[in-house]
């Protein structure tokens, strides 16, 4: 298995511009988690999907952010419009089982740079 | 508030040598706890997971302890060599969502 795919791998982008972040989770994993990692803040969950539908979306920021997991093998992370501080690594992962007593496999990470 | 506390500072220790990272938590209840390893530029890796009913597991050269009484984990790394230089990240679960501690940034000099 290739892993967790995510696209872009480098982004960098104008503030108040929409970007699109893409991920494809291990095949047979039901379960898909957004998170971002900044050196202040660590690694924080953002949203995460069971099934393809959004079990908790606390952790996004505000409506700027949104996710979708239109089939088992996609998800996207939008944000719109982007600001500076949105500048991260963002890291798609996916388990089995809902995560729940399973290991997360994470992606390659997007690095986004708005200016 | 919910809170968990990795080893402040980086760790430096010699080849061969024991490596112990802590993980401290409060206001948690986890069902368990996992250890990933983060390398530059990298995603995280899984490495070992621990249920709130268990003691200890291991896995070859690690180890890890879970009291749930002092709510803190400890990793333990034997016989370390260079290539166990790494950020090491904990992460205490619960209702299926896994929340990351700061992690520690070990360097294991020959």
């Amino acid at each position: 298995d290739a892993g967790v795919i995510q696209s872009p791998r480098h982004e960098v982008t104008e503030m108040g511009q929409e970007v699109t972040l893409r991920c494809k989770p291990i095949s047979g994993h039901n379960s898909l988690f957004w998170y971002r990692q900044t050196m202040m803040r660590g690694l924080e969950l953002l949203i995460y999907f069971n099934n393809n539908v959004p079990i908790d979306d606390s952790g996004m920021p505000e409506d700027r952010f949104s996710a979708k997991m239109p089939n088992a093998s996609f998800s996207t992370l939008k944000i719109q419009p982007s600001e500076p501080r949105d500048s991260a690594v963002y890291f798609c992962a996916s388990s089995l089982d809902g995560g729940l007593f399973n290991e997360q496999y994470f992606g390659p990470g997007t690095r986004l740079t708005v200016t | 508030s919910q809170k968990i506390e990795q080893n402040s500072e980086a760790l430096n220790i010699q080849e061969g040598k024991t490596a112990t990272l802590t993980c401290n938590y409060t206001n948690y209840s986890p069902a368990y706890l996992q250890w990933y390893r983060q390398d530059p530029g990298r995603g995280p890796v899984f490495l070992l997971l621990i249920r709130e009913n268990e003691k200890e597991k291991r896995k070859e050269r690690l180890k890890v302890t879970f009291d749930t009484t002092l709510k803190q984990s400890l990793f333990h790394i034997t016989a370390s060599q260079p290539a166990d230089s790494a950020t090491y990240l904990c992460a205490l679960d619960s209702a299926g969502k896994s929340t990351f501690g700061d992690g520690t940034t070990l360097t294991v000099k020959p």
